[in-house]
C-alpha cells in the first residue's frame, strides 16, 4: 500500500544552518506530497505542498520538489532560525483521497 | 485558524470510562478524519468519513466508534478506557479535491 517514510530525528541545528529533512514515498498512481509542521501543543499546519511531477512547493524559506523519477519530496531550509523548532510531518495524498503522513521529525535550533 | 474545530481540548477521565470527542470542519468540508498521536506511535490514522459514510478504517480499536452527521460534524466514541488511550486526538477536514487536509487543535486526553 501507499506510505512515506521520513528522516528519523531528531534533528539539532544550530541558526542559520542549512536545513534538509529526507521523506520517500511509495504510491500507485500520482499523489500529491505536503510538509505539515507541528509547534508545541498545537495542531498540524500545511507548510507546503506539490500536485504533480517536478512542482516545487515554497513558504517562510522552506521549499521542497516532487521528484517522481527518486519517490521522494525532501524538505529544505537555506537559514533556519530559533522560531523554526517544530515538528516535521511529511505526507501523501493519494488518487483514492487518503492522507498518509510519516513519522515525523523534531527539529530544535539552537541559537 | 484552521476552520476545524475540536472540543474538547482536555479530557481527564478514568480508566473504563467512556468518552465523547467532538470535530468540527471546515464549512463546505466532506471528508473528516481522525488521528490519533502519542509519543511513542507518531500520527496514527484511525478512521475517515465521507459525507455521513464511512470511508475508511486504520488502526482503530473495537472499542473507538465514530459517526458523521448530517450536518457533517462528527464524532468520536472512546470506551472501556485504558492508561494507553491517553493521547492527542487530531480531526482533520477536506475537500474531496487534489488538496490538503485541515487539522483542528486536537483533544488532549488523559486516561488516570
Amino acid at each position: 500500500g501507499d506510505s512515506v517514510t521520513q528522516m528519523e530525528g531528531p534533528v539539532t541545528l544550530s541558526e542559520e544552518a542549512f536545513l534538509t529533512i529526507n521523506c520517500t514515498y511509495t504510491a500507485t498512481g500520482y499523489p500529491s506530497l505536503f510538509w505539515y509542521v507541528q509547534y508545541p501543543g498545537e495542531g498540524l499546519q500545511l507548510l507546503l505542498k506539490a500536485t504533480k511531477a517536478d512542482d516545487k512547493g515554497s513558504n517562510k524559506g522552506f521549499e521542497a520538489t516532487y521528484r517522481k523519477e527518486t519517490t521522494s519530496f525532501h524538505l529544505e531550509k537555506g537559514s533556519v532560525q530559533v522560531s523554526d523548532s517544530a515538528v516535521y510531518f511529511c505526507a501523501l495524498r493519494d488518487t483514492g483521497n487518503q492522507f498518509y503522513f510519516g513519522t515525523g521529525t523534531s527539529l530544535t535550533v539552537i541559537p | 485558524d484552521s476552520g476545524v474545530t475540536q472540543t474538547p481540548k482536555h479530557l481527564i477521565t478514568a480508566t473504563g470510562q467512556r468518552v465523547t470527542l467532538r470535530c468540527s470542519p471546515r464549512s463546505g468540508d466532506l471528508s473528516v478524519y481522525w488521528y490519533q498521536q502519542s509519543l511513542d506511535q507518531g500520527l496514527q490514522f484511525l478512521i475517515q468519513y465521507y459525507n455521513g459514510e464511512e470511508r475508511a478504517k486504520g488502526n482503530i480499536l473495537e472499542r473507538f466508534s465514530a459517526q458523521q452527521f448530517p450536518d457533517l460534524h462528527s464524532e468520536l466514541n472512546l470506551s472501556s478506557l485504558e492508561l494507553g488511550d491517553s493521547a492527542l486526538y487530531f480531526c482533520a477536514s477536506s475537500v474531496p479535491l487534489n488538496t490538503e487536509a485541515f487539522f483542528g487543535q486536537g483533544t488532549r486526553l488523559t486516561v488516570v
